[in-house]
């Protein structure tokens, strides 16, 4: 069965100081894969998402950027956070060729806090 | 993407049936309807999805008219376990590997005992 993997779980950092969170997938191969921020009290944003190795797409220009080095494993990076980052970062992956399915698959999560 | 427009927040009491409306008057020929369930500090979860009239799992039902301009997830006998919030997507299922899910506010549901 596929799983998806987040690390840290929670994380608090000094605003000025740099990023990377790590997002793996098991059990499929070849996903889409999605960085998502949820703001206190808001939706969830769509940050980046990747249909393939090197293949990024930003959906919101800021501070923050996505790598994908490896098939399964999507990293989200920023070099110097901003109070305005805090949030709830979520990773997802879905398959590439759904045929009857419109459905995402969400990891824990990575609560970061900026200070 | 089609857009979604739904009642922010709802309240029920435990054992009731909840009904919450998603509105999408620009939705495609080729668009299903999809809805998500977040609970607090977790990634949203797919509840259900459906094209047109009515789709029933052991979660919820989804109801859909003629026209697909709106669609009703209903929630039977909702508990305080069901307090979360809830999402309508709409999109083209067969462009899904390729399209990211655009998120709307959902509607927020508070069950009371």
């Amino acid at each position: 069965s596929q799983t998806i993997h987040q690390w840290p779980a929670t994380l608090v950092q000094p605003v000025g100081s740099p990023l990377s969170l790590e997002c793996t997938v098991e059990g499929t191969s070849n996903p889409n894969l999605y960085w998502y921020r949820q703001a206190a009290g808001r939706g969830l944003q769509l940050l980046f998402y990747s249909v393939g190795i090197g293949q990024i797409s930003s959906e919101v220009p800021q501070n923050l950027s996505a790598s994908r080095p490896q098939d399964r494993q999507f990293i989200l990076s920023s070099k110097k956070l901003l109070l305005s980052d805090s949030g709830f970062y979520l990773c997802a992956w879905s398959v590439k060729q759904a045929v009857t399915t419109y459905e995402q698959y969400f990891g824990p999560g990575t609560r970061l806090t900026v200070t | 993407l089609a857009k979604t427009t739904q009642p922010i927040s709802m309240d029920s009491y435990e054992g009731q049936e909840v009904n919450i409306t998603c509105s999408h008057n620009n939705i495609a020929t080729n668009d299903y309807i999809t809805w998500y369930q977040q609970f607090p500090s977790q990634g949203p979860r797919f509840i259900i999805q459906g094209y047109k009239t009515k789709v029933t799992n052991e979660v919820a039902s989804l109801f859909i008219p003629a026209d697909r301009k709106s669609s009703t997830l209903s929630l039977p006998r909702v508990s305080l376990s069901d307090t979360a919030v809830y999402y309508c997507l709409v999109g083209d299922v067969t462009n899904s590997g390729n399209t990211p899910l655009v998120f709307g506010k959902g509607t927020r549901l508070s069950v009371i005992a």
